[in-house]
C-alpha cells in the first residue's frame, strides 16, 4: 500500500498563476484534509472532506478550492496564487472519528510551494 | 487565537535522559488529544493519544499525561534516543459527530544530544 501520496513534491509559481496540488490515498479512508505548515504557526487546516461529494472549510480556506469526487482523491486548487500562499502543504486522511474510539490522521510527505 | 499552545519552540536533552514536551490548551470542549512526530521533509506521523476521560496513556517509551483542570498535557519520552530528534506537535479534537477537526500546536523541536 502506498498510503497517502502527494504530487508534486516541489513547485514554484508566479503570482496570479493557478495550479492543483494532488492527494491520493489507498486506505479507503472517508476523511481527507489539507493543512498548511508555516514557521511559528503549526499546522493549519485549509479544507476537509468526510466523504465523496462532501467538503467543508477549515481554519484558513481563503484562496483555495477543493472537490471530492472519489474516495481516493482530494485535490487542492489555487486559483490565483499569492506570495502569502508560500508554504508546505500536507494532505492527511483518517477514519470518521465518531465511529471509533481513536482518531489518528495519516499524513502525506508534503508539497513545498513557493509563490514569487 | 491559538487554542493549542506549545510554548517551548525547542528542547535539548541528553541521550538516555527523560524528555518532557508540554502543551497547553484553552478550549474545554476538546475531548481527545494526540501527539505527532515530524522528521524533516516528511509528513507528521502519529505517536500517541489520550482521551479526555483518562489522565495517562503509556506506549513503550512514550507516556502522555493529561491534567484537565490545568488544561495541560505533556509527553514524556524515557529514555531519550537520538532517533527521537524531531519536531513534536500536539493536537486536540472536538467531537463534532463526523465533522471533526484537529487543532495543532506550533511544535517543539526536540534534539537529543549523544
Amino acid at each position: 500500500n502506498a498510503g497517502v501520496t502527494q504530487t508534486p513534491k516541489f513547485q514554484v509559481l508566479k503570482t496570479g498563476q493557478s495550479m492543483t496540488l494532488q492527494c491520493a490515498q489507498d486506505m479507503n479512508h472517508e476523511y481527507m484534509s489539507w493543512y498548511r505548515q508555516d514557521p511559528g504557526m503549526g499546522l493549519r487546516l485549509i479544507h476537509y472532506s468526510v466523504g465523496a461529494g462532501i467538503t467543508d472549510q477549515g481554519e484558513v480556506p481563503n484562496g483555495y478550492n477543493v472537490s471530492r469526487s472519489t474516495t481516493e482523491d482530494f485535490p487542492l486548487r489555487l486559483l490565483s496564487a499569492a506570495p502569502s500562499q508560500t508554504s508546505v502543504y500536507f494532505c492527511a486522511t483518517g477514519v470518521v472519528a465518531s465511529l471509533i474510539e481513536t482518531y489518528e490522521q495519516y499524513f502525506g510527505p508534503g508539497t513545498r510551494l513557493t509563490v514569487t | 487565537d491559538q487554542q493549542v499552545k506549545q510554548n517551548s519552540p525547542s528542547l535539548s536533552v541528553q541521550e538516555g535522559r527523560i524528555s518532557i514536551l508540554n502543551c497547553d490548551y484553552t478550549n474545554s470542549m476538546f475531548d481527545y488529544f494526540l501527539w505527532y512526530k515530524k522528521y524533516p521533509a516528511e509528513g507528521p506521523t502519529f505517536l500517541i493519544s489520550i482521551s479526555s476521560i483518562k489522565d495517562k496513556n503509556e506506549d513503550g517509551r512514550f507516556t502522555v499525561f493529561l491534567n484537565k483542570s490545568a488544561k495541560h498535557l505533556s509527553l514524556h519520552i524515557v529514555p531519550s534516543q537520538p532517533g527521537d530528534s524531531a519536531v513534536y506537535f500536539c493536537a486536540a479534537r472536538i467531537n463534532n459527530f463526523g465533522n471533526e477537526k484537529l487543532t495543532f500546536g506550533t511544535g517543539t523541536r526536540l534534539t537529543i544530544i549523544p
